[in-house]
This record gives C-alpha cells, sequence and structure tokens, in this order.
C-alpha cells in the first residue's frame, strides 16, 4: 500500500524567517503526482503546490517551493520569508497510479506549523 | 463559485441516532470523496465515487453509506452513530480527465456523538 510520512507533527517559525517541512512516501510506481495542502485555523484545504513526478524541475509558487528527491522519495516543502498567514496544518498528499478508474489521494498525518512574531 | 457545499457544518448526534451530510459540487466533477479528519490521523478516505449511480469503499468504510443519485451530489450516510465517528467530514470532488489538477475541498463538518 502506498503511504505519505510526515515526520514532524509540529513546527515553529519566526515571522520572515525560511521553514522546511518534511515529507516522504512509498510507491513502486514511476509516475505519479504530489501535492502539500494548507489547512488553517478555518479547516478549508487549500493547494498550496504541487508536483508531477516526471517532472525533474522542482515546482514552485511564490514563497512556497518543494525539492523533489524521487530517488530517495522525498518531497519537502520550503517556505521562505513566512507570515503570519502561514500559521495551519500542512498536508503532504500523493496520488497513486489509476486504480481501475479511480483515483484518490493518500495524506499524510500533518505537521502542525506556527509562525511567531 | 460556490465549488463544494457541505451540509450541515456543525451536527451533535446521540449514539444511536442516524443522520445523512450532503455534499454539492457544481463544477460538472464526475470524481466525489468523503473524507475524514482525526486528530494526528490526517485524512482517510472513506468513500468514493467515480460517476453518477457508482460508489466504492475507501479506506474506513464501516458504518457509513453512500449514494450519488445525481453527479453533483454525493451524501454520506450513518445509521447508527457511534462515539468513534466523532470527527470531521471532509467531501471533495475532481476531474479524471485532469490528474495533476487538485482535488477542491468543502468547509468540513464537524460531528460530534454522544
Amino acid at each position: 500500500a502506498q503511504t505519505v510520512t510526515q515526520s514532524q507533527p509540529e513546527m515553529s517559525v519566526q515571522e520572515a524567517e525560511t521553514v522546511t517541512l518534511s515529507c516522504t512516501y512509498d510507491t513502486s510506481e514511476n509516475n505519479y503526482y504530489l501535492f502539500w495542502y494548507k489547512q488553517p485555523p478555518s479547516r478549508q484545504m487549500i493547494l498550496v503546490i504541487r508536483q508531477e513526478a516526471y517532472k525533474q524541475q522542482n515546482a514552485t509558487e511564490n514563497r512556497f517551493s518543494v525539492n523533489f528527491q524521487k530517488a530517495a522519495k522525498s518531497f519537502s516543502l520550503k517556505i521562505s520569508d513566512s507570515q503570519l498567514g502561514d500559521t495551519a496544518m500542512y498536508f503532504c498528499a500523493f496520488t497513486p497510479p489509476w486504480e481501475g478508474g479511480s483515483e484518490k489521494l493518500v495524506f499524510g498525518k500533518g505537521t502542525k506549523l506556527t509562525v511567531n512574531p | 463559485n460556490a465549488g463544494v457545499t457541505q451540509t450541515p457544518k456543525f451536527r451533535v448526534l446521540k449514539t444511536g441516532q442516524s443522520m445523512t451530510l450532503l455534499c454539492a459540487q457544481d463544477m460538472n466533477h464526475e470524481y466525489m470523496y468523503w473524507y475524514r479528519q482525526d486528530p494526528g490521523m490526517g485524512l482517510r478516505l472513506i468513500h468514493y465515487s467515480v460517476g453518477e449511480g457508482t460508489t466504492a469503499k475507501g479506506e474506513v468504510p464501516d458504518g457509513y453509506n453512500v449514494s450519488r443519485l445525481k453527479k453533483q451530489n454525493f451524501l454520506l450516510g450513518l445509521e447508527s452513530a457511534a462515539p468513534s465517528q466523532t470527527s470531521v467530514y471532509f467531501c471533495a470532488s475532481s476531474d479524471p480527465r485532469h490528474r495533476d489538477t487538485e482535488a477542491f475541498f468543502g468547509q468540513g463538518t464537524r460531528l460530534t456523538v454522544v
């Protein structure tokens, strides 16, 4: 079974600094998609960034970037210039290959990030 | 743009009561999902649907039933609620033609079973 592991249950960072959240996953497949979702206290799940496994170039979205290491099955999220609004739960997620016509996200357990003023 | 709307947002049930959670999406997505979120467990898939009239079991289906009579709606039912079903429930939808696009989530339903 595919699994996603986030080894840091909680992290904190000072405003304006940089923080990296870790994620590893387990799969024997070669093509898949990886995502980071943000869940602020409002509970809304918000997509932060996505990465296609067949693309070697790391994805970036403004202050958010990933370090995708396919051989190591690692997908870390770097947040630069942290802002108070970045305080949230962050979930790493993985889309397994096509399974009988269905597809679904597999989530890690999340990392609670607190940005301190 | 409403996106994915869940009804209700909060509910308290007594053990043994039944209820139905409604999920509605206006994006014409084929795929819809129900997840539950528990502290320290992330999101786990309960049931999903790949189209109108179809449903399938996810990782934690026991104690739940679902129906997809209309493409835009996906209902999650609890026939006899148990305290172990206290959780936050999320509905999501996605377009299977674009696997790299995000799943769109509803706002969640906080359910407490006492």
